[in-house]
């Protein structure tokens, strides 16, 4: 049972324009959520993360958005840039433990 | 300077052998992590320790132990290894005793049983 799910695996997006990954999520028992970067052959790096209390949290080209009733949450990237080609995992905790569940990953590949 | 370090970067090896995994991470982190990527990019938690202390153990196979000797290190070691441990194992470490923290990981480790 995947408890936090990427519907698209890969993602396509001009230079300069904006993208958006998505992320859902079953348990209502997450309050942190987080999203990640990855390229090839390195570890994920951590980009921004959101708390539950929160609808929006923003740093600088990066803003995550929390829709806690649709238990939907959304990265977006603007403007966009060919560095930022990467695979992008969000992840869930509940806080109290230390379970973070990780998405399947969708892979953004800015076309310059 | 590396924060979180994993060593070897890749292992290959025969089915029914024992391997380690070491890792080490220089942040002075209290809390250290094992996740296991597979072929379908799912990227599981295995274990968690806290100050040396095992905090999550999940439903992975007995073969698998980890050993932390001090805060600062959480090996894996893997007794007879089965074809399907092929992966990549990441080593993650997080600040403090919370929840809300981002992880620090390695590079990753991969694993490619024959």
């Amino acid at each position: 049972d995947q408890q936090v799910k990427q519907n698209s695996p890969s993602l396509s997006v001009q230079e300069g324009r904006i993208s958006i990954l998505n992320c859902d999520y079953t348990n209502s028992m997450f309050d942190y959520f987080l999203w990640y970067k990855k390229y090839p052959a390195e570890g994920p790096t951590f980009l921004i993360s959101i708390s539950s209390i929160k609808d929006k949290n923003e740093d600088g080209r990066f803003t995550v958005f929390l829709n806690k009733s649709a238990k939907h949450l959304s990265l977006h990237i603007v403007p966009s840039q060919p560095g930022d080609s990467a695979v992008y995992f969000c992840a869930a905790v509940n806080s109290g433990t230390y379970k973070y569940i990780f998405g399947t990953g969708t892979r953004l590949k800015v076309l310059a | 300077d590396t924060a979180v370090s994993q060593t070897p970067k890749y292992l290959v090896t025969q089915m029914g052998n024992d391997k380690s995994i070491k890792c080490e991470q220089n942040l002075g982190h209290d809390t250290m992590y094992w996740y296991k990527q597979d072929s379908k990019k799912f990227l599981k938690i295995m274990f968690s320790y806290n100050n040396k202390e095992l905090i999550i153990n999940e439903t992975v196979p007995n073969r698998f132990s980890p050993k932390s000797p001090d805060k600062a290190h959480l090996n894996l070691h893997i007794n007879s290894l089965e074809l399907g441990d092929s992966a990549v194992y990441f080593c993650a470490s997080s600040p403090r005793s919370s929840s809300y923290n981002e992880q620090f990981f390695g590079p990753g480790t991969r694993l490619t049983v024959l």
